[in-house]
């Protein structure tokens, strides 16, 4: 079974537009990543927050954590149409850190 | 930056037929993953090695076996291909204490017949 759901499962905006993505889990974690695949390549690890942290930026990214309402969101500011990927929240369970969960994935295209 | 490397990228099989699947890390990782991705899904863990001589099921292990040769090297095996088995096949990499997140190979695209 699935540990992390994204929401939306698809999303089309503007270039230059903002993109939110959000992951909702169901156990205690140890700590919450994001990845990126393009269209028929692999997935490229983006950020990783823990669980005792509640905001990380990196870059144009920006990823919360809210352990009390087990949800995460991811939020790509000024998006370009390379962006265009699909996005998927990973889960590391607090009894097995180095296993992640994978949801099934926000499809985000950016329309030039 | 070999990275990790997954061969083959693409595999037909027949039903009934075996095959291995390879994949190498270049990075010294300790921990190795292998999962399987099908259509409007996420990615569905089969089998991993959290170190050197050591082999866990995962989510979805029927039907498939593995070998960690060594540090390097994990291979995933198909004994009796079935169609349901038709999917992307994805190796992946950490240092087992998720520092960096994993690192992923491009896949292999397996089609059973």
């Amino acid at each position: 079974s699935q540990q992390g759901e994204e929401d939306p499962q698809a999303l089309s905006i503007q270039e230059g537009e903002n993109a939110t993505m959000n992951c909702s889990y169901k156990t205690s974690i140890n700590n919450l990543q994001w990845y990126r695949q393009n269209s028929g390549r692999g997935l490229v690890h983006l950020i990783l927050i823990r669980s005792n942290e509640r905001e990380k930026h990196s870059g144009r990214l920006r990823v919360t954590l809210d352990t009390s309402k087990k949800s995460s969101s991811l939020l790509i500011t000024a998006s370009r149409a390379a962006d265009t990927a699909s996005y998927f929240c990973a889960t590391a369970r607090m009894d097995s850190s180095y296993k992640l969960i994978f949801g099934s994935g926000t499809r985000l295209l950016v329309r030039p | 930056n070999a990275g990790v490397t997954q061969t083959p990228k693409f595999q037909v099989l027949k039903t009934g037929q075996s095959m291995t699947l390879q994949c190498a890390q270049d990075m010294n990782h300790n921990s190795m993953y292998w999962y399987r991705q099908d259509p409007g899904m996420g990615l569905r863990l089969i089998y991993y090695s959290a170190s050197e001589g050591t082999t866990d099921k995962g989510e979805v292990p029927n039907g498939y076996n593995v070998s960690r040769l060594n540090k390097r090297e994990f291979s995933l095996r198909l004994e009796s291909a079935a169609p349901s088995q038709t999917s992307v096949y994805f190796c992946a990499s950490s240092y087992g204490d998720l520092v960096g997140g994993y690192t992923f190979g491009s896949g292999t695209r397996l089609t059973v017949v």
